[in-house]
C-alpha cells in the first residue's frame, strides 16, 4: 500500500468553479503535509503547507486537513485558466528530511 | 540568483553506462535532495544531505550513489544504468527543511 494515495485525474472544469483536490494517506505520524503546483514540463513549485490539523488560507487558495480521517484537501477558488496544472501533496514526520508525494491530480481550467 | 539547476536536461544512455547529473543552488540551502518522478508514481526520495558532506538514503537508493563535497552542489551517479532508471530526476533545496524549491529537471532513457 502506498503512504499516499491521490487521483490522478484529470479534473476538468470551468473557468470560474470551485475545484477539490484530494489526498489519503495511512501513517498517522505525518505531521506536516504540503500541496505543490507543477506546470507541463517543469519542477513543483511549493503553493502551502500546513501543521497538524485544521485550515489554512491563502488567497484563491485554501488548504484542510483532518488527521482523523487522514485526509488533507486543497480547494481553489475562482478557477483561473492559468491553474491548469498537475496538483501534488506532500507529507513529512517531524523531522522534515523525508517527504512522501502523492502521484499528482492533473487539473484542466477551461476558458 | 539562479536558484536550482540542473545538468544536463536531457540524456540517453546505453544499459551498462555511467553518467553523473549535476544539481547547483545559490541559495545557501543546507538540505538537498534527489527524486525521480515517473507517471502514475509521484516523487520518489533516491538520496538526500542535510549539510556538506552528509549524505542518507532514501526511499528508492539502489543503483544510485550521491556526492556532496561543496554545499552548493549534490551530485547523483548511476553506475550502471538500467532502463528501470528512465526516469524524470529533480533536484531540491531547502534553508528549513520544510519548503523545497525543485530544479527544472533532467530526463533520462536509458536504451
Amino acid at each position: 500500500q502506498k503512504e499516499v494515495e491521490q487521483d490522478p485525474g484529470p479534473l476538468s472544469v470551468p473557468e470560474g468553479a470551485i475545484v477539490s483536490l484530494n489526498c489519503t494517506y495511512s501513517n498517522s505520524a505525518f505531521q506536516y503535509f504540503m500541496w505543490y503546483r507543477q506546470y507541463s514540463r517543469k519542477g513543483p513549485e511549493l503553493l502551502m503547507y500546513t501543521y497538524s490539523s485544521g485550515n489554512k488560507e491563502d488567497g484563491r487558495f485554501t488548504a484542510q486537513v483532518d488527521k482523523s480521517s487522514k485526509y488533507i484537501s486543497l480547494f481553489i477558488r475562482d478557477s483561473q485558466p492559468s491553474d491548469s496544472a498537475t496538483y501534488l501533496c506532500a507529507m513529512s514526520l517531524y523531522n522534515f528530511n523525508k517527504f512522501y508525494f502523492g502521484s499528482g491530480t492533473k487539473l484542466n481550467v477551461k476558458p | 540568483n539562479a536558484g536550482v539547476t540542473q545538468t544536463p536536461k536531457f540524456r540517453v544512455l546505453k544499459t551498462g553506462q555511467s553518467m553523473t547529473l549535476l544539481c547547483a543552488q545559490d541559495m545557501n540551502h543546507e538540505y538537498m535532495y534527489w527524486y525521480r518522478q515517473d507517471p502514475g508514481m509521484g516523487l520518489r526520495l533516491i538520496h538526500y544531505s542535510v549539510g556538506e558532506g552528509t549524505t542518507a538514503k532514501g526511499e528508492v537508493p539502489d543503483g544510485y550513489n550521491v556526492s556532496r563535497l561543496k554545499k552548493q552542489n549534490f551530485l547523483l551517479g548511476l553506475e550502471s544504468a538500467a532502463p528501470s532508471q528512465t526516469s524524470v530526476y529533480f533536484c531540491a533545496s531547502s534553508y528549513s527543511n520544510l519548503e523545497q524549491y525543485f530544479g527544472p529537471g533532467t530526463r533520462l532513457t536509458v536504451t
